[in-house]
């Protein structure tokens, strides 16, 4: 069965350092990957996906950026955190488009 | 019109009783459709997909309405462990799924 895994689960940042979030999928190839965030009370906002290796696609412009190194690997990060970074970080994976996405456990980032 | 609405709640319900969420979307040219069940602090989790047929898990049933662009999930029994956000979910054929906002179910003694 399929697994995707996210670290960490929490992670206190100061404002101005840099940012590494990982992911990994087991169990599937070639899976679509995601970066989402969610705002304390808000709705999921879609950063970055991937269909392939090396292929990023990003919806909003901002402080992040994200890669695919690896089939199965899916990394967010930042230069330089802001304050309005802080959140709650999501990754998931699909098999292909229409069917649907598992999320990983989440990062809880906060800036200070 | 946003491209899929939900009402936020949140619903008050009793134990044992049954509720049912509406969420609608706008572009009929929608071709899936799920339910994800939220936990506060925690993420989403895949409830149900949503057949044109309508469908059923347990308790839970979902139906599709494709001629006024809306999908539906009832929970029969309500259990306090129902308690949660529930994100209505819809995918135009693209990599980019479209999530509602969730609507909050609290479910009391």
């Amino acid at each position: 069965s399929q697994t995707i895994h996210q670290w960490p689960a929490t992670l206190v940042q100061p404002v101005g350092s840099p940012l590494s979030l990982e992911c990994t999928v087991e169990g599937t190839s070639n899976p679509n990957l995601y970066w989402y965030r969610q705002a304390a009370g808000r709705g999921l906002q879609l950063l970055f996906y991937s269909v392939g290796i090396g292929q990023i696609s990003s919806e909003v412009p901002q402080n992040l950026s994200a890669s695919r190194p690896q089939d199965r690997q899916f990394i967010l990060s930042s230069k330089k955190l802001l304050l309005s970074d802080s959140g709650f970080y999501l990754c998931a994976w699909s098999a292909r488009e229409n069917q649907p996405q598992h999320f990983g456990d989440g990062t809880r980032l906060s800036i200070l | 019109r946003k491209e899929v609405e939900q009402d936020p709640g949140p619903f008050n319900v009793p134990e044992g009783a049954t509720v049912a969420f509406n969420c609608t979307y706008s572009n009929s040219a929608s071709q899936s459709f799920f339910w994800y069940r939220q936990d506060c602090r925690k993420e989403p989790k895949l409830l149900m997909s949503v057949y044109s047929s309508g469908n059923e898990d347990g308790r839970f049933t979902a139906q599709l309405n494709r001629a006024s662009q809306y999908i539906s999930l009832l929970i029969r029994d309500s259990k306090l462990s129902d308690s949660a956000t529930y994100l209505c979910v819809v995918n135009r054929g693209s990599y980019i799924p479209t999530f509602g906002r969730g609507t909050s179910l609290i479910v009391h003694p």
